[in-house]
């Protein structure tokens, strides 16, 4: 159990272009998914936080209109690059908290297997 | 200071050698800790988690909590080649969704 699944695993495309990066909790109600971006030999670095039908919450730093999220429902969010720059080029994850009537552990997030950006 | 200390490594050691990843935290609110592991381009997987302080042990894995030390673990037993990758300690406070996480420890595991 616990699986989420993100898609596309990479993907190339040209400067001024948009992005869209989806996010799939298989198995589960996410009430919660959170995005990162992370950095060659760094750590996860969390740009934004959204709850299943209201807006998302982003951190510091991050502007919310370049990277646009979505969470529509209990099993899908996504986040939209928006006239990517090669300075987006990173490894993006999203991760899935459930909700606290499901049996799954509280506090647990489960990770995407990733997207890797890649902005010409 | 920040609130995961974790050493980056690398830690190399020998097939079969027993690995010791540490974290320290400074947040006493800290309740819930996981650790992570993530292979190169690929997302986090979780190994272990623990609700507060205690040992808890899943086949050649064991994670132990003390916090009155703030001070978390993640012992390999039998390591294996394939458990090279890069380990994550992660935690959070109750009724708090962020996880904070540590730098990350890249293990190397020669044949």
């Amino acid at each position: 159990g616990a699986v989420v699944s993100q898609h596309p695993s990479w993907v190339i495309c040209k400067s001024g272009t948009s992005v869209k990066i989806e996010c799939r909790s298989l198995d589960f109600q996410a009430t919660t998914m959170f995005w990162y971006r992370q950095f060659p030999k760094q750590s996860l670095m969390l740009m934004a936080t959204s709850n299943e039908g209201s807006k998302a919450t982003y951190e510091q730093g991050v502007e919310k209109d370049k990277f646009l999220i979505n969470h529509a429902s209990l099993t899908l969010s996504t986040l939209t690059v928006t006239s990517a720059h090669p300075e987006d080029s990173s490894f993006y994850i999203c991760s899935a908290r459930a909700g606290t009537d499901q049996t799954l552990a509280k506090n647990i997030q489960y990770f995407g297997a990733g997207t890797r950006l890649s902005v010409l | 200071q920040k609130e995961v200390e974790q050493d980056p490594g690398p830690l190399s050691v020998p097939e079969g050698a027993i690995v010791s990843l540490n974290c320290t935290y400074s947040n006493s609110a800290f309740q819930y800790f996981m650790w992570y592991r993530q292979y190169s381009r690929k997302g986090p997987e979780l190994l272990m988690y623990t609700y507060s302080s205690g040992n808890k042990e899943d086949g050649r894995f064991t994670a132990q909590v003390d916090k009155s030390s703030k001070y978390i673990s993640l012992f390999i037993r039998d390591s294996q080649p394939s458990d090279s990758a890069t380990y994550l300690c992660a935690m959070s406070a109750a009724g708090f969704q962020k996880l904070v996480f540590g730098t990350g420890t890249r293990l190397l595991v020669s044949p």
